[in-house]
């Protein structure tokens, strides 16, 4: 497709549950980029990859949260035995070069996390 | 404390009333800087992005900006809004001299339009 493209866009989750979020970038995107947005705040950085390679994950809240991509194009956020403190929108993000504070990056839609 | 400050969390603006949001940060040195906006069930769409250089810079639908750095100031401004307009404004930074590749997000302005 021609943008970034999440899924799913809506996930429920009881509290305790593994859940996996989607990330499809921008085809030939070499970086990736995952953000957590709590209702009524501004996104919040979580982890970057540049290719195959995680070159930061300063942001991740705790050890149950775990971000892939391994063949450097789709990547996979998994959070493990969800609490209701995870419920946010998800967002990943793509930018065509790699390292590089210049570069723009491209939003998809999201996934609304719901942990119940 | 390094930030990304928008002091207005909504605004109300007749349609074809003229707009300013607010963007104020606390960096070491000149971030490079953005605005972004976010429609419901969206995602956030860049509308602009100062680097270096003039610091009036333009952007998509009919947005504008302008840097001041004896502020530390880069507030959007549009001088008619249009109803399409009304949605959740971010400011966002990327510190220019740590290495830094993310986005650091302020915590957004809500736009409604009133007809």
């Amino acid at each position: 497709g021609a943008g970034v493209s999440q899924s799913p866009r809506y996930k429920v989750a009881k509290r305790g549950q593994d859940v996996a979020l989607r990330c499809d970038p921008i085809s030939g995107h070499v970086s990736l980029f995952w953000y957590q947005q709590a209702l009524g705040q501004g996104p919040e950085f979580l982890t970057y990859f540049q290719n195959e390679a995680q070159l930061d994950k300063s942001g991740l809240p705790s050890d149950r949260f775990f971000a892939e991509r391994p063949e450097g194009s789709v990547s996979t956020l998994k959070i493990q035995r969800t609490q209701q403190e995870d419920s946010a929108v998800y967002l990943c993000a793509s930018s065509s070069q790699g390292a590089g504070a210049k570069n723009i990056q491209y939003f998809g839609a999201g996934t609304r996390l719901s942990v119940l | 404390a390094q930030s990304v400050t928008q002091p207005d969390i909504h605004i109300t603006v007749s349609e074809g009333a003229s707009l300013e949001l607010r963007c104020n940060y606390s960096y070491g040195a000149t971030p490079y800087l953005f605005w972004y906006v976010q429609s419901p069930g969206q995602g956030l769409q860049l509308l602009l992005k100062y680097f270096s250089g003039d610091t009036l810079v333009q952007g998509i639908k009919g947005f504008e900006a302008e840097f001041k750095r004896s502020q530390s100031s880069f507030n959007l401004r549009k001088p008619s809004v249009h109803w399409s307009d009304a949605a959740e404004y971010f400011c966002a930074v990327v510190p220019s001299q740590t290495g830094a590749n993310n986005l650091f997000f302020g915590t957004g302005t809500r736009l409604t339009v009133i007809p």
